[in-house]
């Protein structure tokens, strides 16, 4: 079946632009996470839906990233005012809490700001 | 959260067996050991899952001594294919875990 998928793939943004990535999750799976990736790092967590409900926003660098998931499905993270330290790749990650830690990752859309 | 130490690199040879191996001193009671693999431009995919002893699917072996402070991945007679970064993490069974990632092993398969 078809797994998690991103867009867009890539982004430009010009400083002080704002962004939106979009997250697809594999159907029917509860928890969403998203993950900031900068180049030669593991990827880093930024916040985690249960459905529709942010559990915990506790990665987000500042006020400027905000992420939702209003329907408990698609989710979309937004950075606002972007800066050139926000260039990173975004992972997007579903799972079916089956009590296991395979998270399926999508592949990502790598933000480059100039 | 345990915090896990790996080789930065490691290179080996089409057809070897390849050892990585993860400290986690301050691993949980209640921990699970996982292990990821990512490919350039992939997102991390996950491989193996373990507590304790020793876990084996197709792709790879988990051996986990019996104090649990450290944990080997072991994947037999690797391919070109498998040059990638594997990560090791520690945390709670399923549901939500933040899944700390560290900066991985990078392993180099040559011909």
């Amino acid at each position: 079946g078809a797994g998690v998928s991103q867009s867009p793939r890539y982004k430009v943004a010009k400083r002080g632009q704002d962004v939106a990535l979009r997250c697809d999750p594999i159907s029917g799976h509860v928890s969403l996470f998203w993950y900031q990736q900068a180049l030669g790092q593991g990827p880093e967590f930024l916040t985690y839906f249960q459905n529709e409900a942010q559990l915990d926003k506790s990665g987000l660098p500042s006020d400027r990233f905000f992420a939702e998931r209003p329907e408990g499905s698609v989710s979309t993270l937004k950075i606002q005012r972007t800066q050139q330290e926000d260039s990173a790749v975004y992972l997007c990650a579903s799972s079916d809490d089956a009590g296991t830690d395979n998270r399926y990752f999508g592949p990502g859309t790598r933000l480059t700001v100039t | 959260l345990a915090k896990t130490t790996q080789p930065i690199s490691m290179d080996s040879y089409e057809g070897q067996e390849v050892n990585i191996t993860c400290s986690h001193n301050n691993i949980a009671t209640n921990d699970y050991i996982t292990w990821y693999q990512q490919f350039p431009s992939q997102g991390p995919r996950f491989i193996i899952q373990g507590y304790k002893t020793k876990v084996t699917n197709e792709v790879a072996s988990l051996f986990i001594p019996a104090d649990r402070k450290s944990s080997t991945l072991s994947l037999p007679r690797v391919s070109l294919s498998d040059t990638a970064v594997y990560y090791c993490l520690v945390g709670g069974p399923g549901g939500y875990n933040k899944l700390i990632f560290g900066a991985g092993t990078r392993l180099a398969v040559h011909p």
